[in-house]
């Protein structure tokens, strides 16, 4: 079986872009969350999404934003890039939203703005 | 804002030793703890969780300390490999959090010298 799957695994931005990323979550897992994470610091969290819903959201600036798709994929954009955004974005799936649900994490995309 | 955070940012030891990795948390709500292991270029993979309602908790390997009344975290890991360097992050989902909605320590790195 397929774990979390992100792409792309690289990405270079000029400040002022935007960008998409994306996540397919393990299969039969519902909820898709999204976590940033600046190097030498632990995730931190952006948004969860459960059936297509927002269920949570992190400190983030609204430059930040995602959906979930029907089949519970997932995109997380970011406008007006700066050079802070730059960091690991790691997707995580679990099967729902409740507390205690372990989260599977993808191997994350790397953003580099420049 | 409440968090988790480590004691030791790098533990360095013997291979075949056993290495004990620390974690404090500040939000007393929390009810679900995990253990994460993150090597170079991969998202975290998740070692052990506890819930708030037990103490002690064993897998292959390790085994997760929790002392509420302290509100401490610790992994330790048995006979420790080379394989086991990494950075390990604690991570909290305090209770009514959504499921995979983390609060993620900052980090400590592991370096087994053979």
């Amino acid at each position: 079986d397929a774990g979390v799957t992100q792409s792309p695994t690289h990405l270079i931005k000029t400040r002022g872009q935007h960008v998409t990323l994306r996540c397919s979550p393990i299969s039969g897992h519902k909820s898709v969350s999204w976590y940033q994470q600046v190097l030498g610091q632990g995730p931190q969290f952006i948004f969860q999404y459960y059936e297509k819903e927002e269920r949570g959201r992190g400190n983030f600036p609204d430059r930040f934003s995602a959906r979930q798709f029907p089949n519970y994929s997932s995109e997380l954009n970011v406008n007006a890039l700066l050079l802070g955004d730059s960091a690991l974005y790691l997707c995580a799936s679990s099967l729902g939203p409740g507390g205690g649900t372990e989260a599977f994490f993808g191997q994350g995309t790397r953003l580099t703005v420049v | 804002g409440e968090s988790v955070g480590l004691h030791l940012p790098t533990l360095s030891v013997q291979e075949g030793d056993n290495s004990i990795i620390n974690c404090a948390y500040s939000n007393s709500a929390s009810d679900y703890f995990i253990w994460y292991k993150q090597e170079s270029g991969k998202g975290p993979q998740f070692i052990i969780d506890i819930r708030s309602n037990m103490d002690k908790r064993q897998g292959q390997r390790v085994t997760v300390l929790l002392n509420k009344t302290v509100k401490h975290l610790s992994l330790q890991i048995a006979a420790t490999q080379p394989g086991d360097s990494a950075v390990y992050f604690c991570a909290e989902n305090g209770a009514g959090n959504a499921g995979n909605m983390l609060t993620f320590g900052g980090g400590t790195r592991l370096m087994v010298k053979p």
